[in-house]
């Protein structure tokens, strides 16, 4: 089944420090994937995607995915953190462009300052 | 940029009435759009993607009669939630696919609170 999958149920970091969120899909072929973030009382914003091409996306407020093909991974990453990133972290993935969104679980990062 | 807008952003209904909760793109025309339910601290789940014109198709345990959604134009899908009971109390998010570019914006939700 088509399936998405957020290992890291909870984060909890110190300021500075670097960060990787782990994603995974069901499986190959052609997809499409996401990943958003959902501050506190707000609503779903979109951090980065990835379509094609480069398989290192850089996205807003300096956070990268890497999609790595062989292991149907697209983990989120980025080097220091701030307080401000305190928020849900949806990874999401399309198995064609015609197709919906499904949603991982999410990932709660917690920052303490 | 494109976007999406819901109205209402909050609605508090009594149990066994009927809500409905609207679903605009406002620069884009979106030929499907797609509904979907977050529970607190949850992940939204999608209920149903609905295309314009034709009936809506609904995910596996989502009562169709229970969740209506009506797709009548290009920038405008509608959601009723009939009937409600304060287990239906949740965030209503849609979700609009650009029609040319297959880009897919998200709303900023609907909080139902039935009580």
């Amino acid at each position: 089944a088509q399936s998405v999958s957020q290992h890291n149920h909870h984060v909890i970091l110190s300021e500075a420090a670097s960060l990787e969120l782990g994603c995974n899909y069901s499986y190959g072929g052609t997809v499409n994937l996401f990943w958003y973030v959902q501050y506190p009382g707000q609503h779903l914003q979109l951090l980065l995607k990835y379509f094609s091409g480069d398989p290192l996306v850089k996205g807003i407020k300096g956070f990268e995915a890497e999609f790595i093909k062989s292991k149907f991974s697209f983990n989120l990453r980025k080097p220091s953190v701030q307080w401000s990133d305190t928020a849900e972290y949806f990874c999401a993935v399309r198995y064609s462009s015609a197709s919906k969104i499904i949603f991982g679980s999410g990932t709660r990062l917690s920052i303490r300052p | 940029g494109a976007v999406v807008s819901q109205h209402p952003s909050w609605v508090i209904c009594k149990s066994g009435t009927s809500v409905k909760i609207e679903c605009r793109s406002l620069d884009f025309q979106a030929t499907t759009m797609f509904w979907y339910r977050q529970f607190p601290k949850q992940s939204l789940m999608l209920m149903a993607t609905s295309n314009e014109g034709s009936k809506a198709t609904y995910e596996q345990g989502v009562e169709k009669d229970k969740f209506l959604i009506n797709h009548a134009s290009l920038t405008l899908s509608t959601l009723t939630v009939t009937s409600a009971h304060p287990e239906d109390s949740s965030f209503y998010i849609c979700s609009a696919r650009d029609r040319d570019s297959y880009e897919q914006y998200f709303g900023p939700g609907t909080r139902l609170t039935v009580t």
